[in-house]
């Protein structure tokens, strides 16, 4: 399967932890989206990603969250210190330019407790 | 920020109906996409719609991309059991628009409901 991947599927943290949520583009997609959807929403836009850049960081809270895509391996979504209102489902998207569809991943779903 | 209007909200319909919903907005949007979404799962894009006044099928769904760049609708045609879901409209506008040619604005969803 060559969709994009996200893990984990679901997360579970208390308040004030760290979140770490991963996703790995499809292949020979070098642009990644990450979105977040509360309960009966749709998605919002969080943060524009290429290899080791930041393109667009404006739908991202500017505290506690940060977003990187390294030269290897997937990109990262790390939300600290969580809050409950943080319990949503965060959504990544790949595309291969910027020409062409965004394709999404199967989501985590991020409870804090 | 840029709002998508979809409608209607949920839809409950006999197995073999049509369905129509359909999604607007006060700005220009430059593409128009429809998606599905299963429960615990992620959007899977449906069809893409780039040019005003496109028409594009994929199986038994239509699309179209309105005239005034403002607004789009989705037909499912016979309906089956397996349309269950949450269809979502999402619209990008290009630089030229104000927008960003990448960010995807989502409506809220249609959510559709179909008894065997």
């Amino acid at each position: 399967n060559a969709g994009v991947m996200q893990n984990p599927r679901h997360l579970v943290r208390r308040r004030g932890q760290e979140a770490r949520l991963r996703c790995s583009p499809m292949k020979g997609h070098s642009h990644v989206y990450w979105y977040r959807q509360l309960p009966e929403e749709g998605l919002k836009f969080m943060v524009y990603l290429q290899k080791e850049n930041i393109i667009d960081e404006s739908g991202m809270p500017k505290e506690r969250f940060s977003a990187e895509f390294p030269k290897e391996g997937p990109s990262i979504l790390r939300i600290q210190q969580v809050v409950r209102g943080d319990s949503a489902a965060y959504f990544c998207a790949s595309s291969r330019n910027l020409q062409n569809e965004q394709y999404f991943g199967p989501g985590t779903r991020l409870t804090v407790t | 920020g840029q709002q998508l209007n979809q409608s209607p909200q949920s839809m409950f319909i006999q197995e073999g109906e049509d369905v129509s919903m359909n999604c607007t907005s006060s700005s220009i949007f430059n593409t128009w996409l429809w998606y599905k979404q299963d429960p615990g799962e992620g959007p899977v894009l449906l069809i893409a719609l780039y040019k005003a006044g496109e028409l594009t099928s994929n199986g038994r769904l239509t699309a179209q991309f309105g005239i005034t760049r403002k607004d789009s609708f989705l037909n499912i045609s016979a309906s089956i059991p397996s349309d269950v879901g949450i269809y979502f409209c999402a619209g990008q506008q290009n630089k030229n628009s104000g927008g960003s040619n990448y960010k995807l604005t989502f409506g809220k969803g249609t959510l559709l409901t179909v008894n065997p």
